[in-house]
């Protein structure tokens, strides 16, 4: 099984910052992986594919790059609407999803 | 409106039986792969199985093999999930989720609101 392991687990960040969240997976994963974002009480939603294409209707601050076995998430400019946990997940070798990355509010 | 939503969650002792339902609307429901994954406090989300846009194709995860039986019916656009022998660690809120059809994607662009399901005594 291939494992994915996201850092860091927390985040603390402000309106208007640049942040990065990092997915690490055990082996090769190729450019099969996605991002996701999750609310409380809410489903996640899909980002990001395909390591770096942006979902429909996902704002143009949500980036995503990365190959093998290392990727990352970036927004340009963090909003109000995007403290949230994040989630990485692979899908070269059947399905396995980061920990979690916990955006907060500094 | 495009959306899923899941039904048949509840309380079960373990040992026990729960069908899950998801009913698809907003979307030819026929054309897509669909998947279970659930989600539990301690170990974050994990896919539980797939099946094909006819229910040919059907694949599970290891944890659950066996034991659970993933079914759909295209003219009720609706997907289920037939959980038996139901173990403590089987507690979570459970969602069916929408394959992309992003050509060779296999990931979820379209997730129902979730159905909780706590297998106690």
């Amino acid at each position: 099984d291939i494992q994915m392991t996201q850092s860091p687990s927390t985040l603390s960040a402000s309106i208007g910052d640049r942040v990065t969240i990092t997915c690490r997976a055990s082996q090769s994963v190729s450019g099969w992986l996605a991002w996701y974002q999750q609310k409380p009480g809410k489903a996640p939603k899909l980002l990001i594919y395909k390591a770096s294409a942006l979902e429909s209707g996902v704002p143009s601050r949500f980036s995503g790059s990365g190959s093998g076995t290392e990727f990352t998430l970036t927004i340009s400019s963090l909003q109000p609407d995007d403290f949230a946990t994040y989630y990485c997940q692979q899908y070269n070798s059947w399905f396995s999803f980061g920990q979690g990355t916990r955006l907060e509010i500094k | 409106e495009v959306q899923l939503v899941e039904s048949g969650g509840g309380l079960v002792q373990p040992g026990g039986s729960l069908r899950l339902s998801c009913a698809a609307s907003g979307f030819t429901f026929s054309s897509y792969w669909m998947h279970w994954v659930r989600q539990d406090p301690g170990k974050g989300l994990l896919w539980v199985s797939r099946i094909n846009t006819d229910g040919s194709d059907i694949t599970y995860a290891d944890s659950v093999k066996g034991r659970f039986t993933i079914s759909r019916d295209n003219a009720k656009n609706t997907l289920y999930l037939q959980m038996n022998s139901l173990r403590a660690e089987d507690t979570a809120v459970y969602y069916c989720a929408r394959n992309t059809a992003a050509a060779g994607n296999w990931c979820f662009d379209l997730w129902g609101r979730g159905t909780l399901v706590t297998v106690s005594s």
